[in-house]
């Protein structure tokens, strides 16, 4: 069973520039989150997904980010303009149901530079 | 009242040793707490999970222990293992809260050969 894929794996943009990253959460999984991870911290959640609604996104700063779920499967984070405090990785993750702790399933993040 | 502090920061230790990791919370709603493994270039894995109903779970190497009055929480790994170098999270989430889960800052595990 593949895992979560996100693209790209780096991106390196200079400030006030856009940029967007793309998720595939595993085949059937419904909820689908948005992490930042800053160098040395824990990730903490942006948004979540159930299909194609956002229930939360009390963490997005939504001055310059933003955020779709299409038809309930891919997903894609946008910045725009970009800052250098967003440095950091973007994680993606998915997991199966909607109301109960279940195993959130990472992908391998994007690691993103503004210089 | 969000958040779960975790420690040490890093951590070094002999193969065949004892790793342990501490994580405190504030918030008593907090009903499922979950461990989870990061290596280098890779996301979270969810490791070990315990629900404040019980004191202790064990699976393998990996045990959780957990002090519901304390409000605080640990990670045992017994017999260390090289492998097992990576950075560890704590986290915590509640049913009210959505499952929203609230992770501490890590701690870099180094397991020498």
């Amino acid at each position: 069973e593949a895992g979560v894929v996100q693209s790209p794996r780096y991106k390196i943009i200079e400030k006030k520039q856009p940029v967007a990253f793309w998720c595939n959460p595993i085949s059937g999984h419904n909820t689908l989150y948005w992490y930042r991870q800053n160098l040395g911290q824990g990730p903490e959640l942006l948004i979540r997904y159930e299909n194609e609604e956002a229930v939360d996104d009390s963490q997005l700063p939504k001055d310059r980010f933003s955020a779709e779920r299409l038809k309930g499967v891919d997903s894609t984070l946008k910045i725009q303009p970009a800052e250098l405090g967003d440095s950091a990785v973007y994680l993606c993750a998915s997991s199966l149901k909607r109301g109960g702790p279940y195993e959130q399933y990472f992908g391998p993040g994007t690691r993103l530079t503004v210089t | 009242q969000q958040q779960v502090k975790q420690s040490p920061q890093s951590l070094i230790v002999q193969k065949g040793g004892i790793s342990i990791i501490n994580c405190a919370y504030e918030n008593t709603a907090f009903d499922y707490f979950p461990w989870y493994q990061q290596f280098p270039g890779k996301g979270p894995a969810l490791l070990i999970a315990i629900r404040p109903d019980v004191s202790e779970k064990k699976e393998g190497r990996f045990t959780i222990s957990f002090n519901k009055s304390a409000k605080q929480f640990s990670l045992h790994i017994m017999d260390s293992q090289p492998g097992d170098s990576a950075t560890y999270f704590c986290a915590a989430s509640n049913r009210g809260g959505g499952f929203k889960t609230i992770f501490g800052a890590g701690t870099r595990l180094f397991v020498k050969a």
